[in-house]
């Protein structure tokens, strides 16, 4: 069974900093994997998805790898604000079914 | 915007009634998922659909079922609420080529006392 695990938990960082969120997961036969974030009594919003073929995906101050073999994919975010705080999840896709890790919840401090 | 309606927002009711809960694309995209989310469990599978009346079970599936007549709609359905379907519950629809679910609605907080 596939299981997503995500580190650290919570991070709190002050404005300006680089940083870098941490997602693994147990099998490596996946179709792609998504990195969503998720405001508080808000839904998911998919940030990047990068398919089993690529190693990487940018939009903006944000950058996703993939490492299939190693089981691992990572999110990197440039100049964090403020407007960056909310929680963020990866999930794993190996077939009609998304496995979702249980989050890094980021607080981005003026 | 996907354009994914969920109804209604909040829900309390009691253990043993039957609950509804309607998901709502503007779109006619062929898959649609119903997930809920607990502290400690994340977000898991409940059901999901491949098209008008294609239905499968994903992880969590007991006690519940769905329905799709059309394709705009999916309903989820707890047949005999018990307060451990007390949770927020999502719907989402791949847009994708493909069926990776991608855009989620706004989600159910459903009380079950």
């Amino acid at each position: 069974k596939q299981e997503v695990t995500q580190i650290p938990a919570a991070l709190s960082v002050p404005e300006g900093e680089n940083l870098v969120l941490n997602c693994s997961f147990t099998d490596s036969a996946i179709y792609n994997l998504q990195w969503f974030r998720q405001d508080p009594g808000k839904g998911l919003t998919s940030l990047l998805l990068i398919q089993s073929s690529q190693r990487e995906q940018t939009s903006g101050r944000l950058n996703a790898s993939l490492d299939k073999s190693s089981g691992r994919s990572t999110l990197y975010i440039a100049a964090s604000q403020p407007g960056d705080s909310a929680t963020y999840l990866c999930a794993v896709d190996a077939g009609n079914m998304l496995t979702f890790g249980g989050g890094t919840r980021l607080m981005v401090k003026p | 915007d996907a354009g994914i309606t969920q109804s209604p927002r909040h829900k309390v009711t009691e253990t043993g009634t039957p609950v509804t809960l309607r998901c709502h694309q503007t779109e006619n995209h062929r898959y649609m998922y119903w997930y809920r989310q607990d502290p400690g469990h994340g977000l898991r599978l409940i059901h999901y659909s491949y098209g008008v009346k294609d239905t499968d079970k994903g992880e969590v599936s007991d006690g519940y079922s769905v329905s799709r007549s059309k394709t705009e709609d999916f309903l989820l359905t707890l047949e005999s609420a018990t307060s451990s379907q007390t949770s927020v519950y999502f719907c989402a629809i791949s847009t994708l080529e493909g069926s990776t679910p991608q855009h989620f609605g706004d989600g159910t907080r459903l009380s079950i006392l």
